[in-house]
């Protein structure tokens, strides 16, 4: 079946640094999605890239889709204290409401 | 305000007992859908409903089951055939053909 591999699992940065987080495809996707998990909250949705390589912005927030659409990023710069929490991507390959698959996630830690 | 309420927010449990989450939703959604999340583990999903009175089996359905006889409710029970019930228990909707899911706050199961 389809897998969604997500690295780093973990991300100690500075406040003010940038982070990148990364998503791989083994297969083609339709859209893939990202969102945000505080600690102890629920996930939350950011954002839907359906192109072959588009580029979204959300304020200092950069989501990118590749050429092959089967990878992602997400690049936050200047990270804040308020940026902490998991970041997920959820890849959607069609064929129904089952077809979304999540990435494991990476854990933002910010240390001030 | 329209969204998605879960309770219990904490549940402790026997082994050998069966226990129901509750999901209820208020944006009209047509697909319902419960994950399970495990630390390191992403989101994985164990049942989810398109339209009243049908639903489908996810990824890890084995242990739980559930139903769907009103749009809005989606309940899960986790029966005791289920041999690592202890997880964060996430009830999600949305609107179909989006694939973007809203959640709720979750549940917290803890076997004791």
């Amino acid at each position: 079946g389809q897998q969604v591999m997500q690295i780093p699992q973990y991300q100690h940065v500075q406040e003010g640094e940038d982070f990148t987080t990364y998503c791989n495809s083994s297969t083609t996707l339709s859209n893939i999605q990202w969102y945000k998990q505080r600690p102890g909250g629920h996930p939350v949705f950011l954002i839907q890239l359906v192109k072959s390589g588009e580029v979204k912005k959300q304020k200092r927030l950069t989501f990118q889709f590749g050429e092959a659409k089967k990878n992602s990023s997400l690049h936050i710069t200047a990270t804040q204290t308020t940026d902490v929490g998991t970041y997920f991507c959820a890849g959607y390959s069609g064929g129904g409401a089952d077809g979304l698959t999540f990435g494991k996630g990476t854990h933002l830690i910010i240390q001030p | 305000d329209g969204g998605i309420t879960q309770s219990p927010k904490y549940l402790f449990r026997k082994e050998g007992q069966n226990v129901t989450l509750s999901c209820e939703q208020n944006l009209n959604h047509d697909a319902m859908y419960w994950y399970r999340q495990d630390p390191g583990q992403g989101l994985r999903l164990i049942y989810y409903s398109q339209i009243v009175n049908d639903f489908q089996k996810g990824d890890i359905a084995e242990g739980y089951s559930v139903s769907r006889e009103k749009k809005e409710s989606f309940p899960l029970t986790v029966t005791s055939a289920q041999k690592n019930p202890t997880a964060f228990y996430l009830c999600a909707s949305d609107s179909s053909g989006a694939n973007v899911l809203t959640f709720g706050a979750g549940s917290r199961l803890t076997v004791l």
